[in-house]
């Protein structure tokens, strides 16, 4: 059955800061990794996909990188901002069911 | 991309009524969708597989009866929460399936 940890569980830091959040996964057939964003109240923002083949993905502030034989995954903020405060959400998606698994989230803090 | 949409975005009920969750994709044909629910403060937790005709499959721990899906067309799931309790109000987000997975908005439930 397949887990999905993250780690930390919550994180504040001053803004400017890079900063690295984890994903740990059990099981490594995956179709999927992908890294969601979600504020208070609200839904799921996708911020960045990686297949399975891939090693990572880029999008302006954000890295994610994929090492499925270990069962990890790290999403990299670059020069964080108040804005980014929110909840990060990792989810692996199974192979051959589609269905997403989503870690436990990291909710972080940047301050001003 | 491909939008899931879902309707209400929120609602609220009374205890022992049902209500039903409505879970669209507007331009693709959706062969599988995904009902997940999250409770204030943890992480999404898939509750059933929902394939277009056929009978929904259920996670262990959710209450078939309780929780009725249909997924009567390829655009259209619903999640129905029969006599709901206040213990059921949580936010439930669909995702559906063409090739890749794309997440709805998700409904806020609160039942008095």
């Amino acid at each position: 059955k397949q887990e999905v940890t993250q780690i930390p569980a919550a994180l504040s830091v001053p803004e400017g800061e890079n900063l690295v959040l984890n994903c740990s996964f059990t099981d490594s057939a995956i179709y999927n990794l992908q890294w969601f964003r979600q504020d208070p109240g609200k839904g799921l923002t996708s911020l960045l996909l990686i297949q399975s083949s891939q090693r990572e993905q880029t999008s302006g502030r954000l890295n994610a990188s994929l090492d499925k034989s270990s069962g990890r995954s790290t999403l990299y903020i670059a020069a964080s901002q108040p804005g980014d405060s929110a909840t990060y959400l990792c989810a692996v998606c199974t192979s051959g069911t589609y269905k997403y698994i989503f870690g436990t989230g990291t909710r972080l803090k940047v301050l001003a | 991309g491909a939008v899931v949409s879902q309707h209400p975005s929120w609602v609220i009920c009374k205890s022992g009524t049902s209500v039903k969750i409505e879970c669209r994709s507007l331009d693709f044909q959706a062969t599988t969708m995904f009902w997940y629910r999250q409770f204030p403060k943890q992480s999404l937790m898939l509750m059933a597989t929902s394939n277009e005709g056929s009978k929904a499959t259920y996670e262990q721990g959710v209450e078939k009866d309780k929780f009725l899906i249909n997924h009567a067309s390829l655009t259209l799931s619903t999640l129905t929460v029969t006599s709901a309790h206040p213990e059921d109000s949580s936010f439930y987000i669909c995702s559906a399936r063409s090739g890749a997975v794309f997440f709805g908005q998700g409904t806020r439930l609160t039942v008095v």
